[in-house]
């Protein structure tokens, strides 16, 4: 039982380069959430899915796009990097009440 | 919309005990929690309480809520080395779509 897993743990990108940041998780949990974390500002949520096919924004979603095709997976994606979005990267999922998150991937946009 | 608010940064000598405080302003807000962060790692749930309770202990944990006041609090006792962290506060209403709403982090320094 993996939890939450989080691929790749790093990554540089240069400006305007797309990337997919992978988020899996094995607790067949519906709700699963995208997160940023930067200094001094805590969390802020970028995407949320309460369910396959079912996604919607959270606080910060300018930038950013999501799916969630299966219950497993739900994958960000940058479509073109900017400094702006460097940043270190959580995915979670929810049981009833309790949220679970991922190790992080740490981005940075040159 | 929802405020988390905590103070940046905590000092305390190893043995003492650590008091960590959050304000909040989702009178709405139904769950409580408080998240531990290492060093390079993700968040980890320490506890959680309900907005009916107003105190809970969890071993050297013991969290307090004042939902007049709107105010969370987090008492390590007998703090260790080891619980040098990140420390978040965060608050989720009711529904199956309720976001989390992050603090910014309270950085607790544990000194010898």
């Amino acid at each position: 039982n993996a939890g939450v897993t989080q691929t790749p743990k790093f990554q540089v990108l240069k400006t305007g380069q797309s990337m997919t940041l992978q988020c899996a998780q094995d607790m067949n949990h519906e709700y699963m959430s995208w997160y940023r974390q930067d200094p001094g500002m805590g969390l802020r949520l970028i995407h949320y899915s309460v369910g396959a096919g079912i996604t919607d924004q959270g606080e910060v979603p300018n930038g950013y796009n999501v799916s969630r095709s299966t219950t497993e997976d739900f994958p960000l994606r940058l479509l073109s990097a900017a400094p702006s979005q460097t940043s270190v990267y959580f995915c979670a999922t929810r049981g009833v009440l309790e949220q679970y998150f991922g190790p992080g991937t740490r981005l940075t946009v040159t | 919309g929802e405020d988390v608010e905590q103070s940046l940064f905590l000092s305390v000598r190893e043995g003492d005990s650590s008091v960590i405080n959050c304000t909040y302003t989702d009178s709405s807000s139904t769950y409580l929690y408080w998240y531990k962060q290492e060093p390079g790692a993700g968040l980890q749930l320490l506890t959680y309480i309900f907005s009916n309770m107003d105190m809970k202990q969890d071993q050297r944990l013991t969290v307090l809520l004042n939902k007049k006041d709107k105010h969370l609090s987090l008492r390590i006792a007998d703090t260790q080395t080891g619980d040098s962290a990140i420390y978040f506060c965060a608050e989720m209403g009711t529904g199956t779509a309720s976001k989390l709403t992050f603090g910014t982090g309270t950085r607790l320094q544990v000194t010898l």
